[in-house]
């Protein structure tokens, strides 16, 4: 996941916002994801945002898109315990042989204390 | 709807020997791609098929290999495992190439 950096670690508190910070580096994306996976659990799709979009409300969830700093950030409103997970990003770049591969960044660990 | 499957679970082998996984995707879903998860790490790109047909293949040694079967399902084999393999591997479904990909539980692999 070189080409996908995050933040390793996250703590915040119940109730608070968390803010998960993802950079990419290929401005030729077509697809950005958000994955969660749970302790020796595979990896559950949250939300996704194409390209040609700014931002994506879901729920709890809010996903913010700067195409130009190639920055993506996932926002959890109402943290809750059971949030505590990885999260990882995800971009799609171009396809290459008619296949589109994500590449996957190392995760972000969120705690949540109560 | 039953999501992606995979089999087994767990599994555990000695350096040298060779092992299968299995994976079945949602129903509908014409692309399964494979995943190499280590430790600490994101998910690798390994295998990606559709229509039975290799449609991707990331910087794996020739010792890993893959099929699609007609129903979709898919296998992935490794030959002459060394411990640097152990690792969870995840298998996700899509319904083409360039869709949403859901994964599986994944089957976590130890080599010994």
């Amino acid at each position: 996941g070189e080409d996908v950096e995050q933040s390793l670690f996250l703590s915040v508190r119940e109730g608070d916002s968390s803010v998960i910070n993802c950079t990419y580096t290929d401005s030729s994306s077509t697809y950005l994801y958000w994955y969660k996976q749970e302790p020796g659990a595979g990896l559950q799709l949250l939300t996704y945002i194409f390209s040609n979009m700014d931002m994506k409300q879901d729920q709890r969830l809010t996903v913010l898109l700067n195409k130009k700093d190639k920055h993506l950030s996932l926002r959890i409103a109402d943290t809750q315990t059971g949030d505590s997970a990885i999260y990882f990003c995800a971009e799609i770049p171009p396809p290459s042989g008619g296949s589109y591969i994500p590449t996957f960044g190392r995760g972000t660990s969120l705690i949540v204390h109560p | 709807d039953t999501g992606v499957t995979q089999s087994p679970t767990h599994l555990i082998k000695t350096r040298g020997q060779q092992v299968t996984l299995r994976c079945s995707p949602i129903s509908g879903h014409k692309s399964v791609s494979w995943y190499q998860q280590v430790l600490g790490q994101g998910p690798q790109f390994i295998f990606q098929y559709y229509e039975k047909e290799e449609r991707g293949r990331g910087n794996f040694p020739d010792r890993f290999s893959a099929r699609q079967f007609p129903n979709y399902s898919s296998e992935l084999n490794v030959n002459a495992l060394l411990l640097g393999d152990s690792a969870l591997y995840l298998c996700a479904s899509s319904w083409g190439t360039g869709n949403e990909q859901y994964f599986g539980p994944g089957t976590r692999l130890t080599v010994t």
